[in-house]
């Protein structure tokens, strides 16, 4: 009954791959995001959806497309993969309305290692 | 731009020894301050939130302070396993995002 899941929890790739990461949300949230962490731990958001809508599209490279298919999914699709972006990606949830956006769940984030 | 920026950047208690992080914010219009822990190889939980100057919160060991321009997260008589990252982040009036601070890992030794 995990809240915020997402698959792989591993992901090893050469540069120039495609790779697509998965998450799912069991909370009944309207709002759910990406972020990126770097290896110094810094956690920038990346994309937010809100009912299958795009809200937040931060500066990211068009390599990076996000795809809602229904208000409990956020799928993140990476092409032409680069080393810079080797990272942990995480998916969250929040609860409707602005104040509670900041109350997030997160899943326990995707290792990305592209050599 | 909104800023967050934590101190320390790494921290060591003993147990028992009680200490405070601190979160300094930058941001025009705050419509919350939100700490959350982070262990090794999970994804961020849920602290606390803070809304307005001189609120507090608590759990457990653990209790939250606002300020215009900062946060505390003071930790009391710590135990081993409050070791983690702790992250600050702020939510602008006008944007349904978080902007994270860089953290401060803590480390509680018996």
């Amino acid at each position: 009954d995990t809240a915020v899941s997402q698959t792989p929890k591993y992901l090893v790739t050469q540069m120039g791959n495609d790779k697509s990461i998965k998450c799912e949300q069991n909370l009944g949230h309207d709002t759910m995001y990406w972020y990126k962490q770097d290896s110094k731990k810094f956690l920038k958001i990346m994309f937010s959806y809100n009912n299958k809508e795009l809200i937040i599209n931060e500066t990211v490279p068009n390599r990076f497309s996000p795809k809602s298919p229904d208000k409990a999914h956020l799928n993140l699709h990476i092409n032409s993969l680069e080393l810079g972006d080797s990272a942990v990606y995480f998916c969250a949830s929040s609860p409707p309305g602005l104040a509670a956006s900041g109350t997030q769940y997160f899943g326990p984030g995707t290792r990305l290692l592209v050599l | 731009e909104d800023q967050v920026t934590q101190s320390p950047e790494a921290l060591r208690l003993q147990e028992g020894e009680s200490s405070s992080l601190n979160c300094s914010y930058t941001v025009s219009g705050l419509r919350g301050l939100f700490w959350y822990r982070q262990d090794p190889g999970k994804g961020p939980e849920f602290l606390f939130t803070l809304y307005s100057a001189g609120e507090e919160k608590e759990k457990e060991r653990l209790k939250a302070t606002l300020t215009k321009k900062e946060s505390f997260l003071h930790i009391t008589a710590p135990k081993p396993e409050d070791s983690a990252t702790y992250l600050c982040a702020v939510l602008h009036t006008g944007f349904q995002k978080l902007v994270f601070g860089t953290g401060t890992r803590l480390l509680v030794s018996p």
